[in-house]
């Protein structure tokens, strides 16, 4: 149990072009989705928080307008890169959060984004 | 401030001896610690978990860890390493809402 799925696993786009991210929790309902990103070889920095129904909750110094996150539904958090380019290239993880006794994060595959 | 430390960027072990990963954190409160695995292209899985209790911590594939709130450390422990424990390791610290994660270690595992 507790999947979380992400889509595509790996995505090449043209500078200046956006591109949309899908996490998707597959047998559970997620109140909550987290987005983060993850340079190579260093740790994973929590982008935004985003709840269904609700506008997400960015980190300081992630651009909003840049990085679209959409929650629409309890299995479904997408996040758009908007007018990318080649320094937005980099590993986006999401996870979704499931309350057993305690909330617990459940991470998916990741997404390699590279902006040629 | 809120921050994990993993003192060790890259360790490398021969196959079948111990190993320990250091985990040092700050955070305000009484924190939930995790330990999580990052296979080369794969997502994180979690190995353990510490919310209360017991600060020895049993987890997934043999591993252990065990919090010590006087040095505010969470190491990452097991007795024998298998060649299929090469993986990046990161300890996170956090909270309902959110989790801190350490720069992680890299574990190289020689046969």
């Amino acid at each position: 149990g507790a999947v979380v799925s992400q889509h595509p696993s790996w995505v090449i786009c043209k500078s200046g072009t956006s591109v949309k991210i899908e996490c998707r929790s597959l047998d559970f309902q997620a109140t909550t989705m987290f987005w983060y990103r993850q340079f190579p070889k260093q740790s994973l920095m929590l982008m935004a928080t985003s709840n269904e129904g609700s506008k997400a909750t960015y980190e300081q110094g992630v651009e909003k307008d840049k990085f679209l996150i959409n929650h629409a539904s309890l299995t479904l958090s997408t996040l758009t890169v908007t007018s990318a380019h080649p320094e937005d290239s980099s590993f986006y993880i999401c996870s979704a959060s499931l309350f057993d006794g305690l909330y617990e994060q459940y991470f998916g595959p990741g997404t390699r984004l590279t902006v040629t | 401030a809120q921050s994990v430390t993993q003192p060790d960027i890259h360790i490398t072990v021969s196959e079948g001896a111990s190993l320990e990963l250091r985990c040092n954190y700050s955070y305000g409160a009484t924190p939930y610690l995790f330990w999580y695995v990052q296979s080369p292209g794969q997502g994180l899985q979690l190995l353990l978990k510490y919310f209360s209790g017991d600060t020895l911590v049993q987890g997934i594939k043999g591993f252990e860890a065990e919090f010590k709130r006087s040095q505010s450390s969470f190491n990452l422990r097991k007795p024998s390493v298998h060649w299929s424990d090469a993986a990046e390791y990161f300890c996170a610290v956090g909270n309902t809402d959110k989790l801190i994660f350490g720069t992680g270690t890299r574990l190289q595992v020689f046969p």
